[in-house]
């Protein structure tokens, strides 16, 4: 089983809609991350936590909301999505480890169309 | 100016050449080097690591860092057609702060 599982992994909505992306992860990392992803802008970062109770805003949080539920798991929320929130994705996970080595692993991606 | 460019690419080279992928970086207080390569409809896997200055080589793989001239490159010796992917660089100051991305370069190696 993959180590960071992402859910859905296609979803189509319109404007307006809440929607909630969900991530889920079985490496017992305490560092969650979501990232979006646009052609010729790379990886952008959303939101991210360190633990269950820190919760820190990235580069691009507005429009965003996150929940983290637990250790594994962390939700995106789009509170009324616009067409401009069309992207790829990503969740992340990274332990701190010997040297600041903080690896970040990523899952397979949530493709997003506001429509 | 971003803090990271990278060229998008694509760099189309034939099987068996030295590919040569490079980011340039404003902030000379950057000490984490990482490029990371993500093939089609997958997240991104950690490729190469480097603190601070120098190389670091593994395999056919080097990831080479000029802090002087805020220059980092991966080079790729005898590549091969499955190394096709997108290759980021990232950097960040410390092991508490967020990483830094480059936009990405898509490599397609020919056989």
């Amino acid at each position: 089983d993959a180590d960071v599982t992402q859910t859905p992994r296609n979803r189509i909505t319109k404007t307006g809609k809440r929607i909630m992306l969900e991530c889920s992860q079985t490496k017992g990392h305490d560092r969650m991350y979501w990232y979006r992803q646009d052609p010729g802008l790379g990886l952008r970062l959303i939101y991210y936590s360190f633990d269950v109770k820190d919760i820190n805003k990235g580069e691009i949080s507005d429009g965003y909301s996150v929940s983290r539920q637990a250790q594994a798991k962390f939700s995106l929320s789009l509170e009324s999505a616009i067409p401009n929130q069309t992207a790829l994705y990503f969740c992340a996970t990274s332990d701190p480890g010997q040297r600041g080595t903080d690896t970040q692993y990523f899952g397979p991606g949530t493709r997003l169309t506001v429509l | 100016q971003k803090e990271v460019e990278q060229d998008p690419g694509p760099l189309s080279v034939p099987e068996g050449a030295i590919v040569s992928l490079n980011c340039t970086y404003s902030n000379s207080a950057f000490q984490y080097f990482m490029w990371y390569r993500q093939y089609s409809r997958k997240g991104p896997e950690l490729l190469m690591y480097t603190y601070s200055s120098g190389n670091k080589e593994d395999g056919r793989f080097t990831a080479q860092v000029d802090k002087s001239s805020k220059y980092i490159s991966l080079f790729i010796r005898d590549s091969q057609p499955s190394d096709s992917a997108t290759y980021l660089c990232a950097m960040r100051f410390g092991s508490n702060y967020q990483l830094i991305w480059g936009a990405g370069t898509k490599l397609i190696i020919k056989p």
